[in-house]
Order: C-alpha cells, then sequence, then structure tokens
C-alpha cells in the first residue's frame, strides 16, 4: 500500500544528543514536510522541501536540520541546540504546491 | 507566522446531534483543508476546498469555502461515536507553498 512511514514510533534523546527522525513516502509525491504538534496547538511548520536537494526552513526551523538526498526520504535531525525538543513531529507528503498533505502517524520524542 | 482562529476549542455533544465548526483568518486563502486527528495517529485529510463559495460533502461531512476567501466551515451531521477527535482546518496563502494549521476542534460524542 501507498504511504508514508515514520519511525521509530517513540524516540528519547538524552541532554547534548542529536536524534534523527525517518520519514519515507512511496506515493511518488514530490514535497515532503515535517512538523511539530505540542498539546493542545495547530502544527507548526519546521522545514519543507519541494524537490530533491531542495529544502527551506518554516516557522520554527532553529534546533533542526534536514536533507532531501533522495524523493522517498526526508529524514529531521534535532540537535543538542533545540532546548525543548519533546513533541509529537508529523511528516507530510504532497504532489506538489498547493496540493493537500498526507501525514505519517507521527514520532513522539520525550528526553530522558 | 499566520494566525488562524479555530473556534470553538472543544465540543461536548450526544450522539446523533449535528456540530459545526469554522476557520478565520485576517488574510485570503487560496486553499482550505480539513483534517481529523485521532490520539496518537497522524491527521487524515477529510475534504479540500478550492474556490470561494466551494461547498463539498464527504458522507455526514460538509465543508465549505468562505465568500470571502477568509474563512472556512466544517458541519458534521447525526454524529456518532467514532466522530470522536481532533479537527484541524488548514489554509493555504496564494502563491505560498506553504499550509497554515489551526490551533483545532477537540470533538467529545457521548453515546
Amino acid at each position: 500500500d501507498g504511504g508514508i512511514t515514520q519511525s521509530p514510533k517513540y524516540l528519547f534523546r538524552k541532554e547534548g544528543q542529536n536524534v534523527t527522525l525517518s520519514c519515507e513516502q512511496n506515493l511518488n509525491h514530490d514535497a515532503m514536510y515535517w512538523y511539530r504538534q505540542d498539546p493542545g496547538q495547530g502544527l507548526r511548520l519546521i522545514y519543507y522541501s519541494q524537490i530533491v536537494n531542495d529544502f527551506q526552513k518554516g516557522d520554527i526551523a532553529e534546533g533542526y536540520s534536514v536533507s532531501r538526498e533522495k524523493k522517498e526520504s526526508f529524514p529531521l535531525t534535532v540537535t543538542s541546540a533545540q532546548k525543548n525538543p519533546t513533541a509529537f513531529y508529523l511528516c507530510a507528503s504532497s504532489p506538489g504546491r498547493g496540493q493537500p498533505q498526507h501525514f505519517g502517524d507521527g514520532t513522539r520524542l520525550s528526553i530522558l | 507566522g499566520q494566525q488562524l482562529n479555530q473556534s470553538p476549542q472543544s465540543m461536548f455533544i450526544q450522539e446523533g446531534e449535528d456540530v459545526s465548526m469554522n476557520c478565520t483568518s485576517s488574510s485570503i486563502f487560496n486553499t482550505w483543508l480539513w483534517y481529523k486527528q485521532d490520539p496518537g495517529e497522524g491527521p487524515v485529510l477529510l475534504i479540500a476546498l478550492y474556490k470561494a463559495g466551494e461547498l463539498t460533502s464527504n458522507g455526514r461531512l460538509t465543508a465549505q469555502f468562505g465568500i470571502t476567501r477568509k474563512d472556512s466551515f466544517l458541519n458534521i451531521s447525526a454524529s456518532i461515536p467514532s466522530d470522536v477527535g481532533i479537527y484541524f482546518c488548514a489554509g493555504q496563502l496564494y502563491n505560498f507553498n506553504k499550509f497554515y494549521f489551526g490551533s483545532g476542534t477537540k470533538l467529545n460524542v457521548k453515546p
């Protein structure tokens, strides 16, 4: 089945550690996105990529980094510079600009 | 970033009742989307709207793209327990590559 796969489902980070969240899609979508969701809040855009080897900062990019080396993959690294990383992270993809986004099932990141 | 005001924040209704929620902004949007999110899962697309005044249905759900292009509405008729969840609106500004999300409406349905 086509879809978006995020892994792991739960992730724990120690202080000062970088962690990488995986996002893979087999929908042949050009655009991919990373959002952060905090309790009682809407989704906030971290980074997005319209095509391979290109990405742009969203509204809350500080402390995060991404890469887009392959069309189907858009990993997100939460660096030690992100002081409040505990959140639910959602990856999405869309066929292109302005097209509805489809989401993965998320990764919940917690601090040890 | 852009502000999308979604209301109400939460609703407690009886099974069988109809539900209405809305999203407003001070900016003009090109596209409106409505999603539903169950606990611990990603949002699932319910309805997409592309033209001012457009009215689109998906089963018991009906959504409208406001005529001013600054708002959108979602109605659920004859609610059932599986309608429980958080409903999000999302809007795309003209000529922008990204969507802005409302803070969600949490729906609770009593059997």
